[in-house]
């Protein structure tokens, strides 16, 4: 069975500072690995995914998320933080073994709160 | 294009009344999702469609719940008898191919008395 843990509830960042959102999965395969972005009362927003090739991948609203294999991690990260940001992130993984189609299987969120 | 467009986006009904949610997908795309959302388990899949037909039900909790897909362009999630812990969010989402980003709808939010 395939997981995806985030270990933070919540991640407070001041404005323009970095931010880190973090992601580790286990799935049995080679995973498919996505960034999404839900703000309150709406549905989710892609955001990036990481699928094969350069472990540095770059998504939407100047966010990028880094592949580790070794460390079975897909941090989501942003240079410079917007009050914007703040929404709640969502870690999701999908397995090769069913060639990606498989249905996501999500983490529980991260609150991501951006103070000004 | 409109996106991934669900109905109602309100629901609230009494405990063991018939409750059907509706999804239309993105135009061309074959994969066809069903997710519930609640604060204690999170988001979940209960079921997804590829080309019409359901490839994977396991996470439909029980009996009560059944989707179909007549056609590219619609599906239903069907809750028969309704229960209040069936409370919760439900999303739709479709994609292009398996490996691809999948689209949400705005979501059902279901209450149920």
């Amino acid at each position: 069975a395939q997981s995806v843990a985030q270990p933070e509830d919540q991640v407070n960042v001041a404005e323009g500072n970095p931010l880190t959102v973090k992601c580790t999965y286990s799935v049995s395969g080679n995973p498919y690995l996505f960034w999404y972005v839900q703000y309150p009362n709406r549905g989710l927003q892609f955001l990036l995914k990481y699928i094969t090739g350069d472990n540095l991948v770059k998504g939407s609203y100047g966010f990028e998320a880094e592949f580790n294999k070794s460390q079975t991690s897909f941090h989501l990260k942003k240079p410079s933080a917007l009050v914007s940001d703040s929404a709640l992130y969502f870690c999701a993984v999908s397995s090769s073994s069913g060639g990606g189609a498989d249905g996501l299987t999500f983490g529980k969120g991260t609150h991501l709160i951006i103070q000004p | 294009d409109a996106g991934v467009i669900q109905s109602p986006r309100h629901e609230v009904t009494e405990m063991g009344q018939e409750v059907t949610l509706r999804c239309k997908p993105i135009s061309g795309h074959d994969y066809l999702f069903w997710y519930r959302q609640t604060m204690m388990r999170g988001l979940e899949l209960l079921i997804y469609f590829n080309n019409n037909v359901p490839i994977d039900d396991s996470g439909m909790p029980e009996d009560r719940f059944s989707a179909k897909m007549p056609n590219a362009s619609f599906s239903t999630l069907k809750i028969q008898p309704s229960e209040p812990r069936d409370s919760a969010v439900y999303f739709c989402a479709s994609s292009l191919q398996g490996a691809s980003e999948q689209f949400f709808g705005p979501g059902t939010r279901l209450t149920v008395l």
